[in-house]
């Protein structure tokens, strides 16, 4: 069974930095791209980050680009989010989601349940 | 990076009504465009991929179509469970960008 859980939840104040982490399970890792979706409170859903499996390569959302970086440890199964210099436009519920292939281009067929990241003062 | 819209934004409609759903893209993108339900307090979850290939596990009342800019998907005979907000998602060109969401609630 698929799995992905999401852990780095926490409350940082303007200007700080935050690292998710996504623990994935019941599936080769290696293989599968993977991808950071957010959600505000109360708003839509904003695709962050993906990573593809096997050659690493990275793309970014115009509004992360350059403060966060995505990253991922395949023999630990797991993927990254290390988010810097957060703003309080950056307060979400982070998904992690996984493409269908080795590459972000195929569409994603798995989402974790989410972490909760609060950036106030 | 490329525009989605949705229209509506939202609808209200009846247990075994056929409902449908609209997404436009600001510049062709092929047939690279995901379909998601989300209900309240839930990740989002796949229905559609490849705009009408039906995700593994996804009931057959839920289909999609389109291709280039204009996409719909379509409920054939809407279900107490399918009362959710609805977000299309482009996977052409990143970065990938979602519909603002379309919510369909019970009249």
């Amino acid at each position: 069974e698929v799995q992905l859980l999401e852990s780095g939840e926490g409350l940082v104040q303007p200007g700080g930095s935050l690292r998710l982490s996504c623990a994935a399970s019941g599936f080769s890792f290696s293989s599968y791209a993977m991808s950071w979706v957010r959600q505000a409170p109360g708003k839509g859903l904003e695709w962050v980050s993906g990573i593809s499996g096997s050659d690493y390569s990275t793309k970014y959302a115009d509004s992360v680009k350059g403060r966060f970086t995505i990253s991922r440890d395949n023999p630990k199964n797991t993927l990254f989010l290390q988010m810097n210099s957060l703003r309080a436009e950056d307060t979400a519920i982070y998904y992690c989601a996984r493409h269908s292939g080795d590459t972000i281009y195929y569409g994603t067929d798995y989402w974790g349940q989410g972490t909760l990241v609060t950036v106030s003062s | 990076a490329i525009q989605m819209t949705q229209s509506p934004s939202s609808l209200s409609a009846s247990v075994g009504d056929r409902v449908t759903i609209t997404c436009r893209a600001s510049q062709g993108i092929r047939n690279d465009l995901g379909w998601y339900q989300q209900k309240p307090g839930k990740a989002p979850k796949v229905l559609i991929y490849s705009a009408s290939s039906l995700q593994s596990g996804v009931p057959s009342r839920f289909s999609g179509s389109g291709s280039g800019t204009d996409f719909t998907l379509t409920i054939s005979s809407l279900q107490p469970e399918d009362f959710a907000t609805y977000y299309c998602l482009q996977d052409y060109d990143p970065p990938f960008t979602f519909g603002p969401g379309t919510k369909v609630d019970i009249k």
